[in-house]
């Protein structure tokens, strides 16, 4: 059972322009909503996350946005740059220690 | 300081076989995760050690899978009798003691011939 949707699957985005990233989850019991960014080759790295207190967070130029009624929450990337091009997982877990349930992923490509 | 490592960074083997994936954490984490990410997809949780507590299994998809970790250190993840299926790259990430942040190591790529 997929339990965090992600969309879109690949974006392409003008260098300067705003990515946005959607997801969509189940379970109302997760409580911890992180973004990862990975490079071909390389481990996920946290990007940002958020908790359901609080309806957006702001870190930089990355940005979560959470709506907890609605059980959606996106990541937007303003003034994206050719580096931001990488594949971006968010995610869901229960309360501490637990397991990370991943969307499946988008592919951003951002060009100059 | 150091981050999550793990080895073989790839392995090709061929079906049949059994293979041993490593993770060293990193140094003070208590908690340590195994999962795997297949072609073009998002990452399947596999198991979960925390301390001194029983192991969460419960993400293994079969009994050809196993792991073990001594005390709060080094992770083995076993994989036997090996089948194309099993192809994947294979994440290892550790995490603080009672914290969220789960920091990820970069990866087995085991491809089953």
């Amino acid at each position: 059972q997929q339990q965090v949707k992600q969309s879109p699957q690949s974006l392409i985005v003008q260098k300067g322009g705003i990515s946005i990233i959607n997801c969509a989850y189940e379970n109302t019991a997760f409580d911890y909503f992180p973004w990862y960014q990975q490079f071909p080759g390389k481990g996920p790295a946290l990007l940002i996350a958020i908790r359901p207190d609080v309806s957006e967070k702001k870190e930089g130029r990355f940005t979560i946005s959470f709506n907890k009624s609605a059980k959606q929450f996106s990541l937007h990337i303003m003034d994206s740059q050719p580096g931001d091009s990488a594949t971006y997982f968010c995610a869901a877990s229960k309360p501490s220690g637990s397991r990370l349930t991943f969307g499946e992923g988008t592919q951003l490509t951002v060009n100059p | 300081g150091a981050g999550v490592s793990q080895s073989p960074s790839n392995k090709v083997t061929e079906k049949g076989k059994d293979v041993e994936l490593r993770c060293d954490p990193i140094s003070g984490h208590t908690a340590l995760y195994w999962y795997r990410q297949r072609l073009g997809q998002g990452l399947e949780f596999l198991i979960y050690f925390q301390g001194n507590s029983a192991p969460d299994k419960s993400g293994l998809p079969s009994d050809r899978f196993s792991a073990e970790r001594t005390g709060e250190s080094v992770s083995t993840l076993t994989i036997q009798r090996t089948q194309q299926e099993d192809s994947a790259v294979y994440l290892c990430a550790s995490s603080p003691d009672l914290t969220d942040t789960q920091y990820f190591g970069p990866g087995t790529r085991l491809t089953v011939l």
